[in-house]
């Protein structure tokens, strides 16, 4: 099981806005200030693309922008496009802990 | 450009034995903590272990504790992962990935598959 709580899928179509959140248990909580979402295509490594909550790794679009409250961080990312089409993972507590992963369909 | 490459994966026996490397260039490899990070297929990633900057700390995952050791060689800039009394559930893609300089990991390699089959 998992350490951080990611819904198994999520959806938009193109140019929608989509957000994925990460949920820590009680006794295990989402570390406040270092959490950082990862992409992966099927059969690539996957790639930072938001580290610290909400800082933007380099070369990453401000379509993709982090938040958290109350032991929830969430991914939201705006104009969705086609090849936003990926696994997405959140992880924590200096990378030791990572969610189960979201699927991301771009309709 | 930061790069990190794998090698050593392969088929092997359960309770074998097997070491992967992790060559890295385009950074100062003794500054960062280092990490193996894997994926069984259709699965999820995991952490298993990481390293200190200078491989005097090391920690790991329970599920591989005394079963795989991390390691590195900061003159050859080389990371290292032994795994023994390895086991079908160890099948995998085994990532290794850079420490950033902020807690949590910010580069990682292309991955190199281990499985574990009779």
């Amino acid at each position: 099981q998992p350490a951080l709580t990611q819904p198994p899928s999520a959806s938009g179509s193109p140019g929608q806005s989509v957000t994925i959140s990460c949920t820590g248990t009680t006794s295990d909580p989402v570390e406040y200030t270092f959490v950082s979402w990862y992409q992966q295509y099927p059969g690539k490594a996957p790639k930072l693309i938001i580290y610290e909550i909400a800082r933007r790794h380099s070369g990453v679009p401000d379509r993709f922008s982090g938040s958290y409250s109350g032991n929830t961080a969430s991914l939201t990312i705006s104009g969705l496009q086609t090849d936003d089409e990926a696994d997405y993972y959140c992880s924590s507590h200096g990378g030791t802990r990572f969610g189960g992963g979201t699927k991301l369909t771009v309709l | 450009e930061v790069q990190l490459v794998e090698s050593g994966g392969a088929l092997v026996q359960p309770g074998g034995s097997l070491r992967l490397s992790c060559e890295v260039s385009g950074f100062t490899f003794s500054s960062h903590w280092m990490h193996w990070v894997r994926q069984a297929p259709g699965r999820g990633l995991v952490w298993v272990a990481r390293i200190d900057t200078d491989g005097t700390n090391t920690d790991s995952a329970d599920s591989v504790k005394g079963r795989f050791t991390i390691s590195r060689d900061n003159a050859k800039n080389i990371l290292y992962l032994q795994l023994s009394g390895l086991r079908a559930e160890d099948t995998a893609v085994y990532y290794c990935a850079r420490g950033s300089l902020s807690p949590g990991i910010d580069y990682w390699g292309q991955g190199t598959l281990v499985t574990v089959s009779s």
